[in-house]
């Protein structure tokens, strides 16, 4: 399965917003809504952050939000802290379970 | 709470196989989908299938297909993953996550994951 694109790492400063872009293609990304984001620290079993492209679990801060259009979705967060210096890695749905690709996975610094 | 407790760190050498099981509480485990994922050291995750634990229906990625087999037992809430004809390329923590209940791809609870190491 391919993975879906992702830059390799972003940064920030404390209070600033990042970006972090998941790239497919019709076939997957494109062509369904069911996209979600996760974050994953060193040592630590991955988190659900947003599902459903841009749909946030209770519990998780509204600083996270999710976006798509066309073949690429996103995941964008706001007011940075410490705390989110982590992996983050997006999922996509692609039409049967044969195939179910994640991105690669960006790993957020924060300055 | 919901919990996905995960079987021991396993070391195997290449051919062989490996068995690692996910012990679900805090839900009812035949309501709600079970994914496996795994991942590589310094790599990302990878989707390699995933069970209903209802009625044992699987769904595996193609890259498994003919390697992998999950199945359950309901009476334990238990989900077992094996993959055999291990290669040094399989050494990898392996993940049971829940599936949201939602459709398409989503996992709202993690087990703690699986070591498997495979070294000759």
């Amino acid at each position: 399965q391919s993975a879906l694109t992702q830059p390799r790492s972003v940064s920030g400063s404390p209070g600033q917003s990042v970006t972090i872009s998941c790239t497919g293609t019709i076939s997957d990304v494109g062509g369904y809504n069911s996209v979600s984001w996760y974050q994953q620290h060193p040592g630590k079993a991955p988190k659900l952050l947003i599902f459903d492209v841009s749909k946030r679990p209770s519990g998780v801060p509204d600083r996270f939000s999710g976006s798509k259009s066309g073949n690429t979705a996103s995941l964008t967060i706001s007011g940075l802290q410490a705390e989110d210096e982590a992996d983050y890695y997006c999922w996509s749905y692609a039409g049967s379970y044969i195939l179910a690709p994640f991105g690669g996975g960006t790993r957020l610094t924060v300055l | 709470q919901v919990q996905l407790v995960h079987s021991g760190a396993e070391v195997k050498k290449p051919g062989a196989s490996v068995r690692v099981s996910c012990l679900a509480s805090g839900y009812t485990f035949t309501g709600h989908y079970l994914y496996w994922v795994r991942q590589a050291p310094g790599q990302g995750l990878e989707f390699m299938g995933r069970i209903n634990p209802n009625n044992g229906d699987t769904n595996y990625a193609q890259k498994f297909q003919g390697r992998v087999t999950m199945t359950r037992d309901t009476s334990i809430s238990t989900a077992y993953m094996n993959l055999n004809s291990l290669t040094s390329d399989d050494t990898a923590v392996y993940y049971c996550a829940r599936d949201c209940g939602v459709g398409g791809v989503c996992s709202d609870f993690w087990g703690q994951g699986t070591l498997v190491i495979v070294s000759a």
